[in-house]
């Protein structure tokens, strides 16, 4: 099973709202990810995290606030948004040993109004 | 620093025909990885094959093989017998073995290829 699942499959939020994005496998990786799409462009690397320790933060806005609450689950806390922040948001992980390939979960499309 | 290079913006081939993408990288280390990942429409970033720069032989996966040239540092892909599900944004990627388990993915701008009925 080489699935990365992520909710909500879309989501649209105003600029005070507080919403969370969610990421889940159940592959015993230990490296998750979150990366920022916009259209028609390759993905931004916005955090990692390393057997639940984050350990690459490449300089996001604190208004973005990545949480992993054990191996299986990656969140992503979203809060006082800008509109430029609409993008499609992707999660993915790898294991440390048995590969390098990260595997993608199919996104989920912010959209800030 | 490392870099991709994806020197077609966009593609097109007919179906059943073979069609191959370019990619180029940059980097002054002699170990790594190379990947090339498809996201269709749909948007899901699917692996489609990879490449570990101390193997010589070129990967190859069903209709999909690459062209691996350490020297001249290209990575093209090759996709035999195109089909209408092969239509999609294709990334070429580097990633550097010496970050452990929190080794970046280094893309390319991406390849739009279209294939016609």
């Amino acid at each position: 099973d080489t699935e990365v699942t992520q909710t909500p499959k879309h989501l649209v939020m105003g600029m005070t709202n507080k919403k969370s994005l969610k990421c889940e496998q159940h592959m015993g990786h230990r490296a998750m990810y979150w990366y920022k799409q916009k259209a028609k462009k390759p993905p931004e690397l916005m955090f990692v995290y390393s057997y639940e320790k984050l350990s690459i933060n490449e300089s996001v806005p604190s208004r973005f606030s990545p949480e992993c609450p054990n191996s299986s689950l990656l969140n992503l806390h979203l809060h006082a948004l800008q509109p430029e922040d609409s993008a499609l948001y992707l999660c993915a992980s790898s294991h440390p040993r048995q590969g390098v390939e990260q595997y993608f979960g199919p996104g989920t499309r912010l959209t800030v109004t | 620093a490392q870099t991709v290079t994806q020197s077609q913006p966009e593609m097109s081939v007919q179906e059943a025909e073979t069609v191959t993408l370019s990619c180029t990288y940059d980097t002054s280390e002699n170990n790594y990885y190379l990947f090339w990942y498809k996201q269709p429409p749909s948007r899901q970033m699917i692996l489609v094959i990879r490449q570990e720069a101390y193997k010589q032989q070129n990967a190859t996966e069903n209709r999909f093989s690459v062209n691996f040239q350490k020297a001249a540092k290209s990575f093209s892909l090759k996709i035999s017998d195109s089909q209408l599900g092969d239509t999609a944004m294709y990334f070429c990627a580097f990633m550097s073995p010496y970050g452990g388990a929190t080794n970046k993915l280094i893309f390319g701008t991406g390849t739009l290829l279209a294939v016609q009925p």
